[in-house]
C-alpha cells in the first residue's frame, strides 16, 4: 500500500464551474477525513466518514459542498458553483479505528485555484 | 470552544542545536490527544508524535519529544540536534471525542522552522 492518494494534485477552474476530487485511503483504514488548508493556516476540518457513513460535517461545508464514500473505500469531494474563496489545498487523511494513539496519514492534497 | 494556539509564526535554529516550538490548547474535555505534524514544502502532512491527556510521561520519538504540562495546557515540541531537513511548517493539533462516536482533530496555525547551516 502506497499511502493515501489524492487526485488530481492541481486543479484550475473558472468561477461557477463544478469540481470533484478523489481520495483513496489506506485500504485497512476505515476512518476518512477531509480538511481544507489556506495559505499560512493550519488545516480546517470539513467532514469525516467511518466506513461509508458520513458522521460529521463542519459548518464550513456549505450546501455547495458534498462528500461521499460509497462502499467505505474511496471518497469524493464535490464543490458546485465554485467561488474564488474556495481556492485552497484540500487534504484527505485516513486512520484505523483503533489507532487512537497515532496521527492521521495524509495525502499530498489537491490544490484548487478558482479564477 | 476548543482551540490550539501557536504563538511563533517563525523560528530560526542553528543546525545541530535544539529548538522548542510552543503550543497551548484549550479544552473542557478530560480526555484528549495532542499531536504534532510536520509539513515540508512538498505539502504532505507527516505525523511526528502523540501525547494522551492521561499519559504520565512525556512522549518521545527519536529526536522529537513533547513537553506536556497539563495544568498549563501546554504541549511544546522539542527537536534535538536540528538538521537542515527539519526546515518545514510544524502544526500542533488536538483531538477530542465527538458525540457522533468518532474523533475530531483541530490544528493550530503552525510555526515555520528554518534550520541554518
Amino acid at each position: 500500500d502506497t499511502g493515501v492518494s489524492q487526485d488530481p494534485r492541481h486543479k484550475i477552474t473558472k468561477r461557477g464551474q463544478n469540481v470533484t476530487f478523489r481520495c483513496d485511503p489506506i485500504s485497512e483504514h476505515n476512518r476518512l477525513y477531509w480538511y481544507r488548508q489556506t495559505l499560512g493556516q493550519g488545516p480546517e476540518f470539513l467532514t469525516y466518514f467511518q466506513n461509508e457513513a458520513q458522521l460529521e460535517k463542519s459548518r464550513l461545508l456549505s450546501d455547495r459542498f458534498s462528500a461521499e464514500r460509497p462502499k467505505g473505500s474511496f471518497s469524493t469531494l464535490e464543490i458546485q458553483r465554485t467561488e474564488q474563496g474556495d481556492s485552497a489545498m484540500y487534504l484527505c487523511a485516513s486512520r484505523k479505528d483503533r489507532d487512537s494513539n497515532y496521527g492521521y496519514t495524509f495525502g499530498s492534497g489537491t490544490r484548487l485555484t478558482v479564477v | 470552544a476548543q482551540k490550539i494556539t501557536q504563538t511563533q509564526p517563525g523560528m530560526f535554529v542553528q543546525e545541530k542545536e535544539a529548538v522548542t516550538l510552543d503550543c497551548t490548547y484549550d479544552t473542557s474535555d478530560p480526555s484528549y490527544g495532542l499531536f504534532w505534524y510536520k509539513q515540508p514544502s512538498s505539502g504532505e502532512m507527516i505525523f511526528l508524535i502523540y501525547q494522551g491527556s492521561y499519559d504520565q510521561q512525556n512522549a518521545t520519538e527519536g529526536r522529537y519529544s513533547l513537553n506536556f504540562q497539563k495544568a498549563r495546557k501546554s504541549a511544546n515540541l522539542v527537536i534535538s540536534a536540528s538538521q537542515l531537513g527539519d526546515s518545514a511548517m510544524y502544526f500542533c493539533a488536538m483531538r477530542e471525542a465527538r458525540r457522533t462516536g468518532g474523533f475530531k482533530t483541530i490544528f493550530g496555525a503552525g510555526t515555520r522552522l528554518f534550520v541554518k547551516a
